[in-house]
């Protein structure tokens, strides 16, 4: 059973870089069937993908955020990271990591239990 | 981009109904979506993907079908446990993009 586990700050100040990182137990991040993906939820609404990327470290990203997402991969330590630049009030969010297929059926079938980051000086 | 659109926003019914969520896509995905299950405080769960095919594990009471433009997705029996909010995602191409969300309550 595969388990995604996110981590990182829960408060970051207006105009710093967002960084969170999600452990991958049960499974290798190597596999070469999945992309990992980040998705986050701001409260009380919807969903919204990010970005996902590749054990070779192949990226692809929601242009909507333009070039302030950056996602990493570490197959060492069979984790991804994400970095989001500039944050401001509308980042606040709950940020989940989740896995996709690689090709075909790109749904969310594991998705980790979710991280909240509040933005605020 | 590709919008999604899922209605209606919300909706009550009686424990037992015949519930039916749409979502539709601005532009033709063929089958390639998933419908989630979002209960309070929880992380989604995907139900359903490739439009009707049953995830392992869910019940045989949702069901989804639908092609091209237009999607449902339907609960034969409404149960107590199924008040969530049920999201569309299209994964035809980039971005990964989810509908608005249909929140389910009991009445």
């Amino acid at each position: 059973q595969v388990h995604l586990q996110e981590s990182g700050p829960g408060l970051v100040k207006p105009s710093e870089t967002l960084s969170l990182t999600c452990i991958v137990s049960g499974g290798s991040i190597s596999s070469g069937s999945y992309y990992w993906g980040w998705i986050r939820q701001p409260p009380g609404k919807g969903l919204e993908w990010l970005g996902s990327i590749f054990y070779s470290g192949s990226t692809f990203y929601n242009a909507s955020l333009k070039s302030r997402v950056t996602i990493s991969v570490d197959t060492s330590k069979n984790q991804f990271s994400l970095r989001l630049s500039s944050v401001t009030a509308a980042d606040m969010a709950i940020y989940y990591c989740a896995r996709h297929e690689a090709w075909g059926l790109r749904y969310f079938d594991y998705w980790g239990q979710g991280t909240l980051v509040t933005v605020s000086s | 981009d590709i919008q999604m659109t899922q209605s209606p926003s919300s909706l009550s019914a009686s424990v037992g109904d015949r519930v039916i969520i749409t979502c539709r896509a601005s532009q033709g995905i063929s089958n390639d979506l998933a419908w989630y299950q979002q209960k309070p405080g929880k992380v989604p769960k995907v139900l359903i993907y490739a439009a009707s095919t049953l995830q392992s594990g869910v019940p045989s009471r949702f069901s989804g079908s639908g092609s091209g433009t237009h999607f449902t997705l339907t609960v034969s029996s409404l149960q107590p446990e199924d008040v969530a909010t049920y999201y569309c995602q299209r994964y035809n191409s980039d971005p990964l993009t989810f509908g608005g969300g249909t929140k389910v309550e009991i009445k």
